[in-house]
């Protein structure tokens, strides 16, 4: 099946741009989405992009999709310490409606 | 906006009790999953549902079964609760459209659950 793989922890400072990182095992992924899950909390959609797509940019979230590598990047601008929280990738598996996970990116903003 | 609730935030049951976890839906949406969320494991998938009466075992049923008998409900059900289903769960519902959808997922807050 999908394996989803991320990097468990990043450390930036407040204003500084944030890169989370995700690889995908599955090339026929259509869809491939980014979600914030804050302490305590479920989890929240912040953006998708479609497989046909390289780049997508939402405010100050930019996401990269390079399908040859199978890598996927989400760039936060001007980190703000409210961005704080774990980042999960999660890819479409391929004919169903379901979605694998990886693992999380816990995202630690310092003032 | 779509809103996914669930029955409790936090519940505290014994080893072999019977429990219960409850989620709705108010955006008329296909599909509704159950997933586990655990420290270093990430978010498993217990069982999803693309439709009323329908059920489908995920990566981790095991101890868990479901029901859905109204298309906006989807129950967990844990037959005889073990300390080691003591967990975030969390519920998500989406929606399916013939001939093209994006399929994001909308969460439910989670129920954490504590077996003692």
């Amino acid at each position: 099946g999908e394996d989803v793989e991320q990097s468990l922890f990043l450390s930036v400072r407040e204003g500084d741009s944030s890169v989370i990182n995700c690889t995908y095992t599955d090339s026929s992924s259509t869809y491939l989405y980014w979600y914030k899950q804050e302490p305590g909390a479920g989890l929240q959609l912040l953006t998708y992009i479609f497989s046909n797509m390289d780049m997508k940019q939402d405010q100050r979230l930019t996401v990269l999709l390079n399908k040859k590598d199978k890598h996927l990047s989400l760039r936060i601008a001007d980190t703000q310490t409210g961005d704080s929280a774990i980042y999960f990738c999660a890819v479409r598996n391929s004919g169903y409606s379901t979605l694998t996970f990886g693992k999380g990116t816990m995202l630690l903003v310092s003032p | 906006d779509v809103k996914v609730t669930q029955s409790s935030r936090y519940l505290v049951k014994r080893t072999g009790e019977k429990v219960f976890l409850e989620c709705v839906q108010d955006m008329d949406h296909e599909n509704m999953f159950w997933y586990r969320q655990d420290p270093g494991l990430g978010l498993r998938l217990i069982y999803f549902s693309y439709d009323v009466k329908m059920k489908e075992k995920g990566d981790i049923p095991e101890g868990y079964s479901v029901s859905r008998e109204k298309k906006e409900r989807f129950s967990l059900i844990l037959e005889s609760a073990s300390t080691n289903q003591t967990s975030m769960y969390l519920c998500a519902s989406s929606s399916y459209k013939k001939g093209g959808g994006t399929y994001e997922q909308y969460f439910g807050p989670g129920t954490r659950l504590t077996v003692t």
